[in-house]
């Protein structure tokens, strides 16, 4: 089946660093990523969908210039969070989408970020 | 605009019991719907969809049909396992090359 991994799987940082997560889709072409957070005990957040070769789109009330998404290959997409605060723990999922395919996404395990 | 509802947990179940965890939704179009499943300290991973109305999704004795007249996609097992235990969500897409819409998930811990 299709599978998409995360680097990394957890990271703890500083307050004021910058910290980039992978998102890969490792057999197949993606030509849509999406990131999501979520928060202990609630639902996925949607942040930004991206595709390949463009920019985001963001969300609304997502910063832009804070989470930096960039979807560089048909396989990649980076999310960085920049000069990272505590409150910008959380987990993060990312998701592909397959080539040619409307409906199905499939999901990374995740990264779990902590600011100390 | 889309979005979808679904019962709040937690849900505790002893093994072998019936369940339901019911979900509705609200969209423009025909949207295809889903149900994930997240193992503790695991990704979202795709449990079953249905992509148009009166649709039964299956996978692992989990079951939902598609309801357009009552909106609704409501997941059903009739006997749980300890293995079971997870937190389900319910999502949408409308129509086209949208992103997910996400219920906020129901907990189901199944004791033995």
């Amino acid at each position: 089946g299709a599978v998409v991994s995360q680097h990394p799987s957890w990271v703890i940082c500083k307050s004021g660093t910058s910290v980039k997560i992978e998102c890969r889709s490792l057999d197949f072409q993606a030509t849509t990523m999406f990131w999501y957070r979520q928060f202990p005990k609630q639902s996925l957040m949607l942040m930004a969908t991206s595709n390949e070769g463009s920019k985001a789109t963001y969300e609304q009330g997502v910063e832009k210039d804070k989470f930096l998404i960039n979807h560089a290959s048909l396989t990649l997409s980076t999310l960085t969070v920049t000069s990272a605060h505590p409150e910008d723990s959380s987990f993060y999922i990312c998701s592909a989408r397959p080539r040619g395919s409307a409906d199905t996404q499939y999901f990374g395990p995740g990264t779990r970020l902590t600011v100390l | 605009g889309n979005s979808v509802t679904q019962m709040e947990g937690p849900v505790t179940l002893s093994e072998e019991a019936f369940l339901t965890i019911n979900c509705t939704y609200t969209a423009t179009g025909y949207p295809s719907l889903f149900w994930y499943v997240q193992y503790p300290g695991e990704g979202l991973q795709l449990l079953l969809k249905a992509t148009k109305a009166d649709d039964k999704g299956s996978n692992k004795g989990f079951e939902a049909t598609y309801r357009k007249e009552t909106t609704s996609f409501h997941l059903e097992k009739g006997s749980v396992q300890v293995s079971d235990s997870a937190v389900y969500f319910c999502a949408l897409t409308p129509s086209g090359n949208t992103p997910l819409v996400f219920g906020k998930g129901t907990r189901l811990s199944v004791i033995a």
